[in-house]
């Protein structure tokens, strides 16, 4: 298994609260991503990074920001949480272009 | 964003018998990914398709990449309960790093 470790596992928080979730790599990856999974939409790209403080937007990046400090760190931040943001969320990995590997998620409840 | 539609959306199958999902996309796509997500994880990379008519094998897994590049099947023979879970399909987009996932077929074995 690719060394991704994601933190916390699991948040609630209230609405208009700021919210950061970790991802942390020991792989010595070069991209990392952030995800957010719901049903009926599957898997879709918020964030990425392409090296150190190298970062550009997905495809739902409305309302979160970004942040690559260091190579193994990718934290992502919901500026004021809205209910709509309650989701689970992954980070990937990848060396390559393509290939992407998983952390564990994390499962965001905003009320 | 890019549609990545995935069919059936769930099936229900006798263990021992094969299962055979495609995933098809607006537009033309240079590499196919299938992944697996069991329940509570992360989505687990099972094969990387990069050429037009390729065909790979990863054990009882096989997978093809279509003609026109629009789609892609995943075929598994022999299931066994511990093939039950969603497979995604993904494909990278045309511009950077950003990559889109179907929504998933959820696959149940009857033991």
């Amino acid at each position: 298994d690719a060394g991704i470790t994601q933190s916390p596992r699991h948040k609630v928080t209230e609405t208009g609260t700021p919210v950061t979730l970790r991802c942390h790599q020991t792989e010595n990856h070069r991209y990392m991503y952030w995800y957010r999974q719901d049903p009926g939409h599957g898997l879709r790209l918020i964030h990425y990074s392409y090296g150190v403080k190298d970062t550009d937007k997905g495809e739902v990046s409305d309302g979160y920001s970004v942040s690559r400090s260091k190579t193994e760190d990718f934290l992502l931040t919901l500026e004021s949480a809205t209910s709509s943001q309650t989701s689970v969320y992954f980070c990937a990995i990848s060396q390559t272009d393509y290939e992407q590997y998983f952390g564990p998620g994390t499962r965001l409840t905003v009320t | 964003g890019q549609q990545l539609n995935q069919s059936p959306q769930s099936m229900f199958i006798q263990e021992g018998e094969d299962v055979s999902m495609n995933c098809t996309s607006s537009s033309i796509f240079n590499t196919w990914l299938w992944y697996k997500q069991d329940p509570g994880e992360g989505p687990v990379l099972l094969i990387a398709l990069y050429k037009a008519g390729e065909l790979t094998s990863n054990g009882r897994l096989t997978a093809q990449f279509g003609i026109t590049r629009k789609d892609s099947f995943l075929n598994i023979s022999a299931s066994i309960p511990s093939d039950v879970g969603i497979y995604f399909c993904a494909g990278p987009g045309n511009t950077g790093n950003q990559f889109y996932f179907g929504t998933g077929t959820s696959l149940t074995v009857i033991p």
